[in-house]
């Protein structure tokens, strides 16, 4: 079974500039979750989306952050314009979260971003 | 609310030494507990789990108790090898019918080297 598969693995860009980040979780996983992690901390929920709603993105930076889940598979996370404190690594995770279980998430490799 | 304490890194052993990771949660209700891994370059990795009081969760010579009379999740390995260096990461999801928050709680994550 595929895991979850992200792109890029790694994006460098000007600051100011827009960037994208895409996600395509585990065949049947109805919850995606976006995270920020910085260097040497856990990482950050930015949103969680359960099919196509987003059900908590109470820590996605309105203003410069947006994300949308077409027809509750993949995602994409989007920046603009990107700022230098953005510099992190964008992870994307997805489950299966069912009334009577456990919140058991499966990680993707993650995409490096280099704000200059 | 609910939280999630891990032991300061950076923690340094050699090879065969014995590992214990300190984890402790607070919480309302009977949370789930995970430990996951995060080898260089690489996302996040479901290490453990365990669902419920006494629960013992276990991989690759990994485990760790669910202890609900002193809220603990202490990650142990009895003979570390130079491939388990790697941060580590307690986590913990609310109690099953919890409403509409499934999101993970993480702790700061313990870097962890082993030498050879």
């Amino acid at each position: 079974e595929a895991g979850v598969v992200q792109s890029p693995r790694y994006k460098i860009i000007e600051k100011k500039q827009p960037v994208a980040f895409w996600c395509n979780p585990i065949s049947g996983h109805n919850t995606l979750y976006w995270y920020r992690q910085n260097l040497g901390q856990g990482p950050e929920l930015l949103i969680r989306y359960e099919n196509e709603e987003a059900v908590d993105d109470s820590q996605l930076p309105k203003d410069r952050f947006s994300a949308e889940r077409l027809k509750g598979v993949d995602s994409t996370l989007k920046i603009q314009p990107a700022e230098l404190g953005d510099s992190a690594v964008y992870l994307c995770a997805s489950s299966l979260v069912r009334r009577e279980g456990y919140n058991e998430q499966f990680f993707g490799p993650g995409t490096r971003l280099t704000v200059l | 609310g609910n939280s999630v304490t891990q032991m300061e890194g950076p923690v340094t052993l050699s090879e065969e030494a014995f590992l214990t990771i300190n984890c402790t949660y607070t919480a309302t209700g009977y949370p789930s507990l995970f430990w996951y891994v995060q080898y260089p370059g690489e996302g996040l990795q479901l290490l453990l789990k365990a669902t419920k009081a006494d629960d013992k969760g276990s991989n690759k010579g990994f485990e760790a108790t669910y202890r609900k009379e002193t809220t603990s999740f202490h990650l142990e390995k009895g003979s570390v090898q130079v491939s388990d260096s790697a941060v580590y990461f307690c986590a913990l999801s609310e109690a099953k019918n919890a409403g509409n928050n499934r999101k993970l709680i993480w702790g700061l994550g313990t870097s962890l080297a082993v030498n050879p």
